[in-house]
């Protein structure tokens, strides 16, 4: 699988939109990128996954772009419940070794 | 409620006890999963069962054993463990058959190993 790579942390403000970066320079065709987090003394959560198109569901927007060798995850309107560790993963799609890394911390203050 | 339900939440032990975590998945999936994390590392993969098979042991030490039996139930049997098995065991579900289908987890078993 593609190696990813994402800044160790960031802070966003309550209320505000929160954009996670992650870049997959080395994804190949048939991968895609999956988002994942982890709150603290939880198991971790998927959140939206894409392989070319943009991606919208109830708790975020994927953005790839158009030579798929980076990505945003957008949490529109981020709450203090979304401080947790956010994982970035290239996955070939008939593949189940889901491998995390060390993902970004995202604290978000009141 | 995750779909995904482990069992203790958290669990210590000696060197010399045998313990078992237990996983029970209700979301019709048919692939679970074991995971392992311990402190500041990532998440390690251990073990992967497809229809009650198991397709994958990463390079797991046997004082894990795993057992499936059926679908919906996922064990981590444990026997004479180090103090450095102590982590955050976690057990994943997913439909195999399905493409792009996502892993869901439980919130896992704090294990300390004394």
């Amino acid at each position: 699988d593609a190696k990813t790579t994402q800044p160790t942390s960031m802070d966003c403000a309550e209320g505000r939109a929160a954009n996670l970066p992650c870049n997959h320079s080395t994804i190949s065709g048939n991968e895609y990128v999956y988002w994942y987090r982890q709150i603290h003394s939880q198991g971790p959560q998927y959140i939206i996954h894409g392989l070319k198109n943009n991606e919208t569901n109830e708790m975020a927007s994927l953005i790839i772009t158009e030579d798929r060798k980076s990505s945003t995850l957008i949490l529109p309107h981020a709450t203090l419940r979304d401080t947790a560790v956010y994982y970035c993963i290239a996955l070939d799609h008939n593949d189940y070794k889901l491998s995390f890394g060390a993902g970004t911390t995202v604290t978000v203050r009141a | 409620e995750t779909g995904v339900t482990q069992t203790p939440r958290h669990l210590v032990m000696g060197m010399t006890n045998k313990k078992s975590l237990k996983c029970e998945q209700h979301l019709g999936h048919n692939a679970m999963y074991w995971y392992k994390q311990s402190a500041k590392k990532p998440l390690e993969l251990m073990f992967v069962y497809s229809l009650e098979e198991r397709v994958e042991n990463n390079s797991v030490p046997s004082r894990f054993s795993p057992e499936c039996p059926n679908s919906s139930h996922l064990f981590l049997h444990l026997h004479t463990l180090q103090p450095e098995d102590s982590a955050l065991y976690l057990c994943a579900s997913s439909q195999e058959d399905t493409a792009n289908s996502p892993l869901h987890f439980g919130n896992g078993t704090r294990l300390t190993v004394t």
